[in-house]
């Protein structure tokens, strides 16, 4: 079975300042989907980005990117020019290609304080 | 184009009585996901549906909860004879076949008492 860690329980980062979350996983699978998550104090979960594993460009959406370590099975999300909006838990999670199942399997989160 | 509706957005329920979440998935999204997620935990996959169909509950609990996704109306989550391990805030996700995007719903907070 898949798994997903997120190895930063809780990060932070200066107002304008740039930070970096880490996420590995582990799959013996070639083909999949990596995706990182936003959960604000309201609760709801907005996708940040994503990311097919089958192209090795790197996603990139505004001020947020990825470095997508393929051998390495390592998902990392970068925030440039940090906001006090970007403060929120952030979840990696993995979905299979393969089995006809489409469930994302989910880390257990790192929490971003972004300071004034 | 509207979001992943979920409703109620909070229910409290006493232990032994039943509760029913609902999830409207996004028009035009076929594919219908549940998640649960614990206190300071991530969420935890639970079901997966089409219109009809159950394709994967490998994450249900064998006993006591149950989905369905019928032809019309909405998706429901069914959890009979509610005990206190059951509060969680409970997310529906929904997709179109094939682009392995989830959007999610705001989630359903279940307290039991």
């Amino acid at each position: 079975a898949q798994t997903v860690t997120q190895s930063q329980p809780e990060m932070s980062v200066q107002e304008a300042e740039t930070v970096t979350l880490s996420c590995t996983y582990d799959t013996s699978e070639s083909d999949y989907y990596l995706f990182w998550y936003k959960q604000p104090p309201s609760r709801q979960m907005i996708l940040v980005i994503r990311q097919e594993a089958y192209k090795q460009q790197n996603a990139t959406e505004n001020r947020f990117s990825v470095n997508f370590q393929k051998a390495a099975k390592s998902f990392s999300l970068k925030i440039s020019d940090s906001q006090l909006g970007d403060a929120a838990m952030y979840f990696c999670a993995y979905r299979s290609e393969q089995g006809g199942s489409e469930k994302l399997v989910f880390g257990k989160g790192t929490k971003l304080t972004v300071n004034p | 184009n509207a979001g992943v509706m979920q409703n109620p957005r909070h229910l409290v329920r006493r232990r032994g009585q039943e509760a029913r979440l609902r999830c409207s998935p996004m028009k035009g999204h076929s594919h219908v996901y549940w998640y649960r997620q614990l206190p300071e935990e991530g969420l935890k996959f639970m079901v997966y549906l089409q219109k009809e169909n159950i394709i994967d509950e490998s994450g249900m609990p064998k006993e006591r909860f149950s989905a369905e996704f019928p032809k019309e109306g909405p998706s429901i989550l069914r959890i009979q004879q509610v005990v206190r391990g059951d509060s969680a805030a409970y997310f529906c996700a929904s997709s179109p076949s094939g682009t392995g995007t989830q959007y999610f719903g705001p989630g359903t907070r279940l307290l039991v008492l």
